[in-house]
């Protein structure tokens, strides 16, 4: 099994419809982010948690909620979609207590509001 | 604001040596990373640098100028699996890791 874990992998939905998309790690590690990924956009924070009381926006938040159910799961909501949401989404982690922040990546979500 | 420049594209011969260079401006400074992403995959860790300097792994090396901003990963002995795109990123102001565009790299035989 995969260390992190997206679902789905991928999604076709209408404008307007609420969505989420589930990360879970199997790693332990503290940290866990949501980046989009667009052609010649390279990735994008959206938001990303250092433990479950503690949430932060990203660079990228406007339109999106993000929910820490416990350590290892991270979901990202967008409540209603539109076009130009549609993105590859990746969800990642990292580990406190390692020495540099280096961050492990689910296989991604790709997503296509209509 | 924060900001990270890279090349968009870039193409080498197989068997040569590419370097992608990456600048940056970021509000704080924790580390510097590079990437690998093959198509339709996610990224993969390559390097890691935080001190000035070089830091080489088998073919790949990675360089860091604090001072100037600036940052270059080298590729040797290109092979034909090394195409994909490279992504430069910095670990900022509270853990914020904020990615450059990416340089997609293209290598011919």
């Amino acid at each position: 099994d995969a260390d992190v874990t997206q679902t789905p992998r991928n999604r076709i939905t209408k404008t307007g419809k609420r969505i989420m998309l589930e990360c879970s790690q199997t790693k332990g590690h503290d940290r866990m982010y949501w980046y989009r990924q667009d052609p010649g956009l390279g990735l994008r924070l959206i938001y990303y948690s250092f433990d479950v009381k503690d949430i932060n926006k990203g660079e990228i938040s406007d339109g999106y909620s993000v929910s820490r159910q416990a350590q290892a799961k991270f979901s990202l909501s967008l409540e209603s979609a539109i076009p130009n949401q549609t993105a590859l989404y990746f969800c990642a982690t990292s580990d406190r207590e390692a020495g540099a922040n280096v961050l492990t990546f689910g296989a991604g979500s790709r997503l296509t509001v209509l | 604001g924060q900001n990270i420049d890279q090349p968009t594209e870039m193409t080498a011969t197989e068997g040569a040596i590419v370097q992608i260079n990456c600048t940056y401006q970021t509000s704080g400074f924790n580390g510097l990373f590079w990437y690998q992403q093959h198509a339709g995959e996610a990224p993969t860790f390559l390097s890691y640098n935080v001190l000035d300097g070089l830091e080489e792994k088998g073919r790949f090396s990675s360089f860091l100028s604090r001072s100037k901003g600036y940052s270059y990963l080298l590729l040797k002995e290109l092979q034909m699996k090394d195409s994909a795109s490279y992504l430069c990123a910095v670990d900022s102001s509270a853990s914020k890791i904020i990615f450059g565009s990416g340089t997609r790299l293209s290598i011919r035989p």
